[in-house]
């Protein structure tokens, strides 16, 4: 059974900075691409960003550009969100999911962890 | 704002056939395919639809997809209370360069 499970969501001070992590299980994790999307308090969900399958091509929203960064280690099963200069903006749920191209689709998607932005 | 529209509710009674559209743009849904997803409340969401009209394995055939020209469409017949749920479409944009999710739906069986 595929499973992926989000963590590290906390309350973090604006300006600073965390980490978020999805372990997969269930599949062969680096025969797929990822992708980690987000969904604000009463807003719709927003594509954050993508990383292939070997880490190599990453790709983000403008919005989050140089301040997050996707990574990967396929020998944990792992995918992570380095988050940093967060701002209130930034709270939200944040999902992991499988897959990174139209053409595979965003086919599992973990529960989510909390990101709450706050002083 | 969603690059992707859905009407905020739509509702039904047991056995009734319902359709949720999901509109887009020449940038988005005219040229890549539509997934749909099912979320029940704090539940990740769940692959209804992929490429448009295709069902995983497992989801009932009483799911269907359809798209046309910027348009697509999720229809479920034979509907049941345990349908109740929101549903989103999801699809490529080429001016954002990424994924763009409709604002989700919320099916309410009466």
């Amino acid at each position: 059974e595929v499973q992926l499970v989000e963590s590290g969501g906390r309350v973090v001070r604006p300006g600073g900075s965390l980490r978020l992590s999805c372990a997969a299980s269930g599949f062969t994790f680096d025969d797929f691409g990822m992708t980690w999307v987000r969904q604000s308090p009463g807003k719709g969900l927003e594509w954050v960003s993508s990383i292939n399958w070997n880490g190599v091509r990453t790709t983000y929203v403008g919005s989050m550009k140089g301040r997050f960064t996707i990574s990967r280690d396929n020998a944990k099963n792992s995918l992570y969100l380095q988050m940093t200069s967060l701002t209130a903006e930034d709270t939200a749920f944040y999902y992991c999911a499988r897959g990174e191209t139209v053409r595979e689709g965003l086919d599992y998607w973990g529960q989510g962890t909390l990101v709450t932005v706050s002083s | 704002q969603s690059l992707l529209t859905q009407p905020p509710s739509a509702s039904g009674t047991p056995g009734q056939r319902v359709t949720i559209s999901c509109s887009g743009s020449s940038s988005n849904i005219a040229n890549y395919y539509v997934y749909w997803y099912q979320r029940l409340p704090g539940t990740a969401p769940k692959l209804l639809l992929y490429r448009n009209d295709q069902r995983p394995s497992g989801v009932s055939d009483r799911f269907s997809g359809s798209k046309s020209g910027t348009s697509a469409s999720l229809a479920i017949s034979g509907l049941r209370s345990e349908d109740e749920a929101d549903y989103f479409c999801a699809t490529w944009d080429d001016s954002l360069s990424g994924w763009v999710f409709g604002g989700g739906t919320k099916l309410t069986v009466l």
